[in-house]
């Protein structure tokens, strides 16, 4: 099972783009990239999922290498309301029979 | 939009007592999990299942057992509370394979303190 290691904490400013890495040094060839976003008093909330090379959605983009050791969660143009946990997990989208397992996620501050 | 409901946001139990922990979601999602969190500690699994009366266990299982009779409903079940359980508890459901992406939906949350 792929474990994630992601940073503690970031700090930002509104306006500014935000990178969040996660590193999964022991992924498996069908896992994928999920990364949620968690708000106080709330559960976790999906934002991107990827494979490889580069995935854009409304909110995010992730950044895949081609190693697929770690990813990048991109947040172009953070406001005060993305503060929030960040998670990423890694899993087999293929089956449901399997631990998903969270790592500790990074807590991102955004200050005006 | 999928909804996943716990039954209570917030519980007060005594150390000892028999506490259930109910989750629901109507979107007819095969997986179903139970986490718990705590601060600087993330989300710990504690059990999953893949299917009806189908269970597994997680990372942190002792103290703690399921109950899934039901496709949509999934018990969370601490047999004897104790100080050390009191947490949020968080359930999630997801759709694997051909059917869904792996995209985990999770509930509001139920934190329960034991006393």
């Amino acid at each position: 099972l792929a474990k994630t290691t992601q940073p503690i904490s970031m700090d930002s400013y509104e306006g500014q783009e935000v990178n969040i890495t996660c590193s999964h040094n022991n992924i498996a060839t069908n896992d994928y990239i999920t990364w949620y976003q968690q708000f106080p008093s709330q559960g976790p909330r999906f934002i991107i999922q990827g494979y490889k090379t580069k995935v854009t959605n409304e909110v995010a983009s992730l950044f895949i290498p081609a190693d697929r050791k770690s990813s990048t969660l991109s947040l172009p143009r953070v406001s005060l309301s993305d503060t929030a946990v960040y998670y990423c997990l890694v899993g087999d989208m293929n089956t449901g029979f399997q631990k998903l397992v969270f790592g500790t996620g990074t807590r991102l501050l955004v200050s005006p | 939009d999928v909804k996943v409901t716990q039954s209570s946001r917030y519980l007060v139990k005594r150390t000892g007592e028999k506490v259930f922990l109910e989750c629901v979601q109507d979107m007819d999602h095969e997986n179903m999990f139970w986490y718990r969190q705590d601060p600087g500690l993330g989300l710990r699994l504690i059990y999953f299942s893949y299917d009806v009366k189908m269970k597994e266990k997680g990372d942190i299982p002792e103290g703690y057992s399921v109950s899934r009779e039901k496709k949509e409903r999934f018990s969370l079940i601490l047999e004897s509370a104790s100080t050390n359980q009191t947490s949020m508890y968080l359930c999630a459901s997801g759709l694997f394979g051909s059917r869904g992406t792996g995209e985990l939906f999770f509930g509001e949350g139920s934190r329960l303190t034991v006393l």
